[in-house]
């Protein structure tokens, strides 16, 4: 079975701040870990997956095995990067697993 | 279209009735798939089609929820006799087989309220 725990509903964070959403999985094999966002009134969409190993808008994922994480980070946190960030996992089937997303408020 | 589209985007029905939920995909993907999400959760798996080959139902919640892709291309999700906790937003989502299978493309969902 896969599992995907975000274990913070809400975060709340001042502009220009270090933003960390976390991210813990639980899968026996080699998973594949995505990060979505939904924007206000917008569909849910890809931000960025482990195996790019890219910075989408300065956010970056670094998958860590050994504590099973995909925390996704920014340096410094823009009014604009408030949205809800849903972390997503896929194990050996076509079919991607979902967190329960973390809202993150971006205060001027 | 450019996009996943969704019908109708918003759905009231009667506790009892049935409804259909429309998903146009992104032409010439090969798979789509449907989640639920309900109110301030993430999205849940509810089924997957390769093609108009349903190879994965496992998701549904109960055999008054029922999907097709017949041509392999537009998808209906149908419930029947609705009830209360089915009321949700229901996703439907495509994606390419082959190099970039792994990038998954959402509608705007379905926002279904049972009265």
């Amino acid at each position: 079975a896969q599992r995907v725990t975000q274990p913070e509903k809400l975060l709340s964070v001042f502009k220009g701040a270090p933003v960390e959403l976390k991210c813990n999985y639980s899968y026996s094999g080699s998973p594949e870990l995505f990060w979505y966002v939904q924007y206000s009134r917008q569909r849910l969409q890809l931000l960025l997956r482990h195996i790019s190993r890219e910075s989408i808008k300065g956010f970056t994922a670094d998958l860590n095995k050994g504590e099973t994480s995909f925390h996704l980070k920014k340096p410094f946190a823009q009014e604009e990067d408030s949205a809800m960030y849903y972390c997503a996992l896929r194990g050996g089937s076509y079919i991607p697993t979902f967190g329960r997303g973390t809202s993150l408020i971006v205060h001027p | 279209g450019a996009g996943v589209s969704q019908s109708p985007r918003y759905k009231v029905a009667k506790r009892g009735q049935d409804v259909a939920l429309r998903c146009d995909p992104i032409s010439g993907h090969v798979s789509l798939f449907w989640y639920q999400q309900a109110l301030g959760q993430g999205p849940e798996f509810l089924t997957y089609f390769q093609n108009e080959a349903q190879l994965d139902k496992s998701g549904l919640p109960s055999d008054r929820f029922f999907a097709e892709r017949p041509e392999g291309s537009v998808s209906t999700l149908k419930i029947q006799r609705t009830q209360q906790e089915d009321s949700a937003v229901y996703l439907c989502a495509s994606s390419h087989l082959g190099v970039e299978w792994n990038t998954i493309y959402f509608g705007e969902g379905s926002w279904l309220t049972v009265v």
